[in-house]
């Protein structure tokens, strides 16, 4: 069964911190996403990763920083949390297009709520 | 430029009642179509996808979705719902290209009535 964990549910930091969140994947996925979703905004992409220490910036990269190091694993950062990047940030990947298989659907992890205080 | 449009923020059906939800979207050519839906706090699971041949869909759950050119837009059904389907309903559009990047609706939110 396909999988897409996610390091934290909750997590409560302090304006100002630096935060990391964690993603991995179990099915050997090249793309993977951030996305964060506010009430009545949806879906908005951070940054995606196609490959190993690749990245894209998406539609609302400011104030975030992704590394992926492994395949598996891609991670998004908060330099410096503010507290409007509270919200629900929910992690995907999906395999190439080329490969023929699934297209581009992608697959959650549960999210993880962030609150900055 | 590429859109996807949920007219529909939120709906209350009665348990047992069908249920329609819209989804348009902005593109020149056919896209890859998907609904999401996403219970309370949870992250979001694949309902039904799209790519080509027979425009109606089904997918779990019960829920089937009809894909129409003409109109552009793809949506989902239920011919009766159950309490258990209350959640939020996101219709998802790719475009094409290798990176498989997803346009997501701002979602539908449902509520169900006992």
């Amino acid at each position: 069964d396909v999988k897409v964990t996610q390091s934290s549910r909750y997590l409560v930091k302090r304006t100002g911190e630096k935060v990391f969140l964690e993603c991995v994947q179990d099915m050997d996925h090249e793309n993977m996403f951030w996305y964060r979703q506010d009430p009545g905004l949806g879906l908005r992409l951070i940054y995606f990763s196609y490959d190993v220490k690749m990245k894209e910036k998406g539609d609302i990269p400011e104030g975030y920083s992704v590394s992926r190091e492994k395949k598996e694993r891609f991670s998004l950062i908060l330099e410096s949390a503010s507290t409007n990047q509270t919200s629900m940030y929910l992690c995907a990947s999906s395999l190439w297009l080329d490969k023929g298989v699934s297209y581009n659907e992608q697959f959650f992890g549960p999210g993880t709520r962030l609150t900055v205080l | 430029a590429q859109s996807v449009t949920q007219p529909d923020i939120h709906i209350t059906v009665s348990e047992g009642a069908s249920l329609e939800l819209r989804c348009n979207y902005s593109y020149g050519a056919t896209p890859y179509l998907f609904w999401y839906v996403q219970s309370p706090g949870q992250g979001l699971q694949l309902l039904l996808k799209y790519f080509s041949g027979d425009t109606l869909v089904q997918g779990i759950k019960g829920f089937e979705a009809e894909f129409k050119r003409s109109q552009s837009s793809f949506n989902l059904r239920k011919p009766s719902v159950h309490w258990s389907d209350a959640a939020e309903y996101f219709c998802a559009v790719g475009f094409g290209g290798s990176q498989g990047n997803l346009i997501f609706g701002k979602g539908t939110k449902l509520s169900v009535k006992p």
